[in-house]
Parts: C-alpha cells; sequence; structure tokens
C-alpha cells in the first residue's frame, strides 16, 4: 500500500545537538510539507517543497533546515539553533494536479533531554 | 490573511448522542475547506473537503459539514457519534487548488464521548 513514512516515531536530543527526521513515500505525490504540532496550537508549516531540488520557508523555518534531493524523500533536520525543539512533528505530500488534501505520515515525537 | 478559527478547545458527548464542531475561516476568496482527525500520537487523516457545489458534503466514518457562505463557517456533524469518535478534529482552508497553495489549520477541537 502506498503511503507517508516518517521514521523514527521517537526521538530524544540532547542539548547542542542536530538531528534529522526521515520522511519517504510511495505516493508519487511531487509536494512534501513538514508541520510543527504543539498543544493547543495546531500545526505550524516549517518547510514545503513542490519538486525536486526546490523548498520554500514556511511560518517558522527558524531553526531547520530540508533537502529535497529524491521525489520520495524530504528529510527535516532540527538544529542546534532551534531553541525549543520539543514537539510533534508530522510529514505530509500532495498531488501536484488538484486538491485531493494533504496524505500524512504517523509522526515523530522529539523531546530533548 | 487567511485563518480558521475553531472555538471550541474540547467538547464531551455522550455516546449516541449528535455531534456539531464549529469552524470559522477568513479567506477573500472561493475557500477550499477540509477537516481531518487525528487519534493520540498518530497523523491527520482526511474526513472530507469542499471545493465548490453542494454545500452539504458527506465524508467518511459517517461525518458531513455544510459550507454556509453569509456565515464564514464549515461546521462538522454527526447525528450519533460512537466512542471510537474520541479524537482531535482540524478545520483547515486552503489558499487554491493547487498543490502550490498552502493550507491553513485551526488549532483543533478535542472531542471526548461519555459512556
Amino acid at each position: 500500500d502506498g503511503g507517508i513514512t516518517q521514521s523514527p516515531k521517537y526521538l530524544f536530543r540532547k542539548e547542542g545537538q542536530n538531528v534529522t527526521l526521515s520522511c519517504e513515500q510511495n505516493l508519487n505525490h511531487d509536494a512534501m510539507y513538514w508541520y510543527r504540532q504543539d498543544p493547543g496550537q495546531g500545526l505550524r508549516l516549517i518547510y514545503y517543497s513542490q519538486i525536486v531540488n526546490d523548498f520554500q520557508k514556511g511560518d517558522i523555518a527558524e531553526g531547520y533546515s530540508v533537502s529535497r534531493e529524491k521525489k520520495e524523500s524530504f528529510p527535516l533536520t532540527v538544529t542546534s539553533a532551534q531553541k525549543n525543539p520539543t514537539a510533534f512533528y508530522l510529514c505530509a505530500s500532495n498531488k501536484a494536479d488538484g486538491y485531493y488534501g494533504y496524505t500524512f505520515g504517523s509522526g515523530t515525537r522529539l523531546t530533548v533531554v | 490573511a487567511q485563518s480558521v478559527t475553531q472555538p471550541d478547545i474540547h467538547i464531551t458527548v455522550s455516546e449516541g448522542a449528535s455531534l456539531e464542531l464549529r469552524c470559522n475561516y477568513s479567506y477573500g476568496a472561493t475557500p477550499y475547506l477540509f477537516w481531518y482527525v487525528q487519534s493520540p500520537g498518530q497523523g491527520l487523516q482526511l474526513l472530507l473537503k469542499y471545493f465548490s457545489g453542494d454545500t452539504l458534503v458527506q465524508g467518511i466514518k459517517g461525518f458531513e459539514a455544510e459550507f454556509k457562505r453569509s456565515q464564514s463557517s464549515f461546521n462538522l456533524r454527526k447525528p450519533s457519534v460512537h466512542w471510537s469518535d474520541a479524537a482531535e478534529y482540524f478545520c483547515a482552508v486552503a489558499t487554491g487548488y493547487s498543490s502550490a497553495s498552502k493550507i491553513i489549520f485551526g488549532s483543533g477541537t478535542r472531542l471526548s464521548i461519555r459512556p
């Protein structure tokens, strides 16, 4: 079955470390997105990419970086510059030829220890 | 700027009772509207969407939503809730009809079911 796979499900980061969250999709979707979810704040867009080798900042891009070297993959790096990284991170994808609604992965919960 | 407001943070209803979750949006043009559901620790699943046409849209799991342009609302309804409906529900608006547009989410409404 097609879908989006996020890994790991749980991730612990020490202060000052960079960590990378994986997002892979086999839906042949062109667009991919990263959202951060905090309690009571809904979903906030971090980065998005509509085609390979191109991506744009969302509303809260500071302290994060991404790459889109393959259509299937859109990894997110949480850098040490992100001062409050503890959150639930969701990856999503969408077709380019019309709105079918996003397909979401099952998320990665990142905790700073 | 586009925005979505879900005025109810938490709602509790009895099993078998009817449900209505409120959603108001702010957008100058024709909105593209969605409702998603999220179980704890999981991703979001699309319940239904509205692009145009009939203002009453049917979704999965027995949910429906009605688009009311005059009230800038897109409320989600279900005639009889089941314990498995306990989850968080998000209303969202898209800024256009392509993946080049962005989806803006409301802050969510947590639904609890009373046995």
